[in-house]
């Protein structure tokens, strides 16, 4: 059973274009971090949020808990080809040393 | 980014063949995971330490096993080698299960 589903699996788009991902769950979370991955890396951490209904900006991208922090949702204004990679959501569950559980993940391409 | 290491970063091997893949870390940190990536996959949970000598299993442990003697090292072996585990293996570390965790550069291997 996979706890936090992705969409869309897959997004090409433009430069300059705008663009919203989503990670949706019918559990409840602690926490909610994103992580990008480059090619030949492993995934680095972009933000943590905490508090349902949390609203958290790094530069273009803007980050959101769902009021019920069961989903989350990740923006990015303008984009970049220097945004392109993959995407990962990962919930928190605050159960003894129970660990995060990751999402699918992302893979969006911005095209110059 | 030195906090964390993992060796080798490439193997190509033959089925049926032990591979031991090792995970170092200088943070100090008491939480290590190992993953494996596969396409359409994600990251998916083999093994992890909670502490020396303390494991648990994740949802793909099988065929696979661990050893933690010391903070530092945490060590997965495959102890027969199959091509369903021609994958991309990535170790974590964090200071708690719910935090952010950090991520090595990844393992690349193939059994043929």
């Amino acid at each position: 059973t996979q706890l936090l589903e992705q969409s869309p699996q897959f997004l090409s788009i433009q430069e300059g274009e705008n663009l919203t991902v989503y990670c949706n769950s019918s559990s409840v979370f602690s926490s909610l971090q994103w992580y990008r991955q480059e090619p030949g890396e492993g995934p680095v951490l972009l933000v943590t949020v905490v508090t349902g209904g949390e609203v958290k900006k790094l530069k273009r991208l803007t980050f959101q808990f769902g009021d019920a922090r069961k989903d989350s949702s990740l923006h990015i204004t303008a984009a970049q080809p220097g945004d392109t990679g993959l995407y990962l959501c990962a919930g928190g569950r605050n159960s003894g040393n129970t660990p995060l559980v990751f999402g699918k993940g992302t893979r969006l391409s911005v095209i110059a | 980014d030195a906090g964390i290491t993992q060796s080798p970063r490439h193997k190509v091997t033959e089925t049926g063949t032990p591979v031991t893949l090792r995970c170092h870390q200088t943070e100090n940190h008491r939480y290590m995971y190992w993953y494996r990536q596969d396409p359409g996959h994600g990251l998916r949970l083999i093994h992890y330490s909670y502490g020396v000598k303390d494991t648990d299993k994740g949802e793909v442990s099988d065929g696979y096993s661990v050893s933690r003697s010391k903070t530092e090292d945490f060590l997965l072996t495959l102890e027969s080698a199959t091509s369903s585990q021609t994958s991309v293996y990535f170790c974590a570390i964090t200071t708690g299960p719910n935090s952010p965790q950090h991520f090595g550069d990844g393992t690349r291997l193939s059994i043929l």
